[in-house]
């Protein structure tokens, strides 16, 4: 059974630092690509980040180019987004989700909150 | 950035009738798109790919049809655990992008 598990998320100050992690379990990590979406409240679904196998190939939504990065352990099963310079914009609970085209398989989500 | 546009906003069906979903795309995204249930409180969970193709486990009265800009989700005989936002999300291009949502209610 396939399981994503996100924590890192809470309270932190506009222009903090949060580093969310998801641990994967139940297929073959280093096989698939991992994305990030998130979804501010009572919002639609916003996708984030994506990571290729080998961690070589990234990409990110416009808003949040050069301020977060994703980064992925094979050798942990475990995916990463550290996130700075937070904005209150980016208040959201945050998904990790197994795919780069469309995302089969979700977490249950972190929530982040940036306010002072 | 291909702009996902979903109607109706808000869908109101009664137990057992049909439900008509749809989604627009800003160009074509041929049959790269999908469709996502999110029930109260819950994470998303993927209904279809490719447009037409249902995921594991999900029941046959969930079906999708359309390709270029034009998508439809349609639920045959709608379940009270129907009760969603349903979302669509094109994959042809990056960014991915998610329309809207369309809220079913029972």
């Amino acid at each position: 059974e396939v399981q994503l598990l996100e924590s890192g998320g809470g309270l932190v100050q506009p222009g903090g630092s949060l580093r969310l992690s998801c641990a994967a379990s139940g297929f073959t990590f280093s096989s698939y690509a991992m994305s990030w979406v998130r979804q501010a409240p009572e919002k639609g679904l916003e996708w984030v980040s994506v990571i290729g196998t080998s961690g070589g190939t990234t990409y990110y939504a416009d808003s949040v180019e050069g301020r977060f990065t994703i980064s992925r352990d094979s050798s942990k099963n475990t995916l990463y987004l550290q996130m700075d310079s937070l904005r209150a914009e980016d208040t959201a609970i945050y998904y990790c989700t197994k795919g780069m085209t469309f995302f089969d398989f979700w977490g249950q989500g972190t929530l982040v909150t940036v306010s002072s | 950035e291909i702009v996902m546009t979903q109607s109706p906003a808000t869908l109101s069906v009664s137990p057992g009738e049909r439900a008509t979903l749809s989604c627009r795309a800003s160009q074509s995204v041929s049959s790269n798109l999908a469709w996502y249930q999110q029930q109260p409180g819950q994470a998303p969970r993927l209904l279809m790919y490719g447009a037409s193709s249902r995921a594991a486990g999900v029941p046959a009265r969930f079906s999708g049809s359309g390709s270029g800009t034009e998508f439809t989700l349609t639920i045959s005989s709608l379940q009270s655990e129907d009760l969603a936002v349903y979302y669509c999300q094109q994959y042809s291009y990056w960014p991915r992008t998610f329309g809207q949502g369309t809220k079913v209610e029972i």
